[in-house]
Formats: structure tokens, sequence, C-alpha cells
């Protein structure tokens, strides 16, 4: 079973703070994926990757970086945290172009005070 | 965009009973993948499917291998610990070499002694 290891888990933020999502996998995957979920929304995706050094936007970026500086690690960034950015979010990693299998990470809980 | 539509949004089963869920997809999709969400918030895989049915233990899934645009999770003599939030996700239009997933609503299933 594919690793996908969060951290941290629960995090606190205050309005306009800088907040850093990391997402570690060890199952050498080329994808890695951002979600977010929010009641009512299901999981919608922010960033995602296909390997080192590459980002792409999802369907919600506004407001959100990503990093992938190497096969392992994937980071979702938030430069100017705003209370509306309070959510769950999950990391995921693949391996073969959307169709794949995604295996997830246990979830962060971002609150933006 | 690209759709699934996921159904019922709720159902609450008593203990011993079976029911099924349903995703039907807007667009033909290559795969599909079901996953329960427990109330630590995890994400579960139960399946992927490219095609057919997997079963496994009381738990079996199904995706419409002909015009791949619905996928069914049937739950057999339905127990207590499999109450929580059940999503499909849709990946790959069948002509494209890379298309993220699209995620159902979730179905928030209750069962009941």
């Amino acid at each position: 079973e594919a690793a996908v290891t969060q951290s941290p888990r629960n995090k606190v933020a205050v309005t306009g703070g800088k907040v850093t999502l990391s997402c570690n996998q060890t199952n050498n995957h080329n994808n890695m994926y951002w979600y977010r979920q929010d009641t009512g929304h299901g999981l919608r995706l922010i960033h995602y990757s296909y390997g080192a050094g590459s980002t792409e936007k999802g369907d919600i970026p506004d407001g959100y970086k990503a990093s992938r500086p190497s096969q392992e690690n994937f980071s979702l960034i938030l430069e100017l945290a705003t209370p509306s950015q309070t959510s769950v979010y999950f990391c995921a990693s693949g391996d073969r172009g959307g169709s794949e299998r995604l295996f997830f990470g246990h979830g962060t809980k971002l609150s933006v005070l | 965009g690209d759709q699934v539509e996921q159904s019922p949004s709720a159902l609450s089963l008593h203990e011993g009973t079976d029911s099924a869920l349903r995703c039907n997809f807007t667009t033909t999709m290559r795969s599909v993948q079901w996953f329960r969400q427990n109330s630590r918030g995890s994400l579960i895989s139960l399946f992927y499917l490219a095609s057919g049915t997997k079963e496994n233990g009381r738990l079996k899934s199904a995706f419409d291998s002909k015009e791949r645009r619905y996928s069914t999770l049937h739950i057999r003599d339905a127990q207590l610990e499999d109450s929580g939030t059940y999503f499909c996700a849709a990946g790959g239009i069948a002509s494209s070499s890379f298309s993220k997933l699209v995620f159902g609503q979730g179905t928030s299933l209750s069962v009941v002694p």
C-alpha cells in the first residue's frame, strides 16, 4: 500500500499569515495532487504535479501555490491565508496520468482565524 | 465541466440489509474509484476499476464497461462499521492522455441496529 504522509495534521493560522502544508510519498509515484474538502462541495482539486519541478493548476488554484522539489515531496503554500481557506486538505499520489488509482494522506485540518 | 452525480446523498440502513450506491458521469470515463471516509476523516480506498466488477467481502462494485458512464457500489448485510461517507471519483476522459479525477458529492450512510 502506498504511503502518503501529510504534515501537520492540524494547523491554526492567522489571517494574512503564510501557511505551508507538506506531503511526502514513498511509492515513487509521478503524480501528486492537493485537494480541499468542504461541506457541500466534496473534494476539489487545487494543484497537481506530474513530477519533480512541475506544478499545474487544478480547478480552484486561486490563493494557493504549490511546490514539487522532488519526486517524494509536494507542498501547498498559502502566502496570505484567509478565513475562506479554512478547510480540510488532502494530498494524494498516483502513477498513471489521471485515470490511475490514487492514494490519499490522512488530511490536514486548517483553521484560519 | 465534467461532473459526477452521486446518489443517494444520504441513506439509512438497518443492520443486515442490502443497498446500492450509484454514480453517473456526464461523459465517458476510463476508471472509477470508490472511497469511504470514516469518522476521523480518513479516506479509505475501497475499489479501483477500469472495467467490470470487483468484490471484497460484503462490498461489490461495478463499472459499466459498455458506455462507461456509471458505476455502482453494493453493500450486502450492512454492519454498523459500514457507516461513513462514500465517495466515487471518476478518472480520465477516454480520449485524453491526462485528466483529473472528478469526485462525487458523497453519500452519507448510517447503519442502525
